[in-house]
């Protein structure tokens, strides 16, 4: 099984800072990557697929970039919408695996 | 508009089965790969099943394999997620999701269904 690793857990940000969450895959995944946000108590929200393709009606602030074992996903500017958890994604083979979440909480 | 309904989700005891439903609406069921995916409380999303658009193809994590069945009515808009032998470890909400025609890239979700295993 691909084991997929995000970093950090937790992020501490405010309003209006860039962030980056990194998500690593125990083997080669190509692009075969997605980002998803989740806020509590409602269904995951794609936002990115194929480790840079903007979901559309995403907003442009959130991008994705990788392809191998590494990527990133980065938030130009934070809002205050943009506080949630945040989930890496391979579909690469089976079994489908998620990153553990990283937490992005105000400071 | 795309609609995933889940419902079935309930209490039941350990050993126990439970069947839960999707109800799609908005787009062309037939032609999708669909999913379920579970979150245990307070922890990270777990893929469970996948089926194919004509039901050809199954594919399960290794946890629920031999216990849990995927299904889906074409002609009903409805997919659907068998669970016997249930475990403490499968108390979870469990989602309904569409991915693309050929990937497991989920755009939609539904809304999920509480299933609680417990004695």
């Amino acid at each position: 099984d691909i084991q997929m690793t995000q970093s950090p857990s937790t992020l501490s940000a405010s309003v209006g800072d860039r962030v980056t969450i990194t998500c690593r895959a125990s083997q080669s995944i190509s692009s075969w990557l997605a980002w998803y946000q989740q806020k509590p108590g409602k269904a995951p929200k794609l936002l990115i697929y194929k480790a840079s393709s903007l979901e559309s009606g995403v907003p442009s602030r959130f991008s994705g970039s990788g392809s191998g074992t590494e990527f990133t996903l980065t938030i130009s500017s934070l809002q205050p919408d943009d506080f949630a958890t945040y989930y890496c994604q391979h579909y690469n083979s089976y079994p489908i695996t998620f990153g553990q979440g990283t937490r992005l909480e105000i400071k | 508009e795309v609609q995933l309904v889940e419902s079935g989700g309930g209490l039941v005891q350990p050993g126990g089965s439970l069947r839960l439903s999707c109800a799609a609406s908005g787009f062309t069921f037939s032609s999708y790969w669909m999913s379920w995916v579970r979150q245990a409380p307070g922890k990270g999303l777990e893929w469970v099943a996948n089926i194919k658009q004509d039901g050809s193809a199954k594919l399960y994590v290794d946890s629920v394999k031999g216990r849990f069945t995927i299904s889906r009515d074409n002609a009903k808009n409805s997919l659907y997620l068998q669970m016997n032998s249930l475990r403490g470890e499968d108390t979870a909400v469990y989602y309904c999701a569409r991915g693309t025609v050929t990937d497991s890239v989920w755009e939609y979700w539904g809304q999920g269904t509480l299933v609680t295993v417990s004695s």
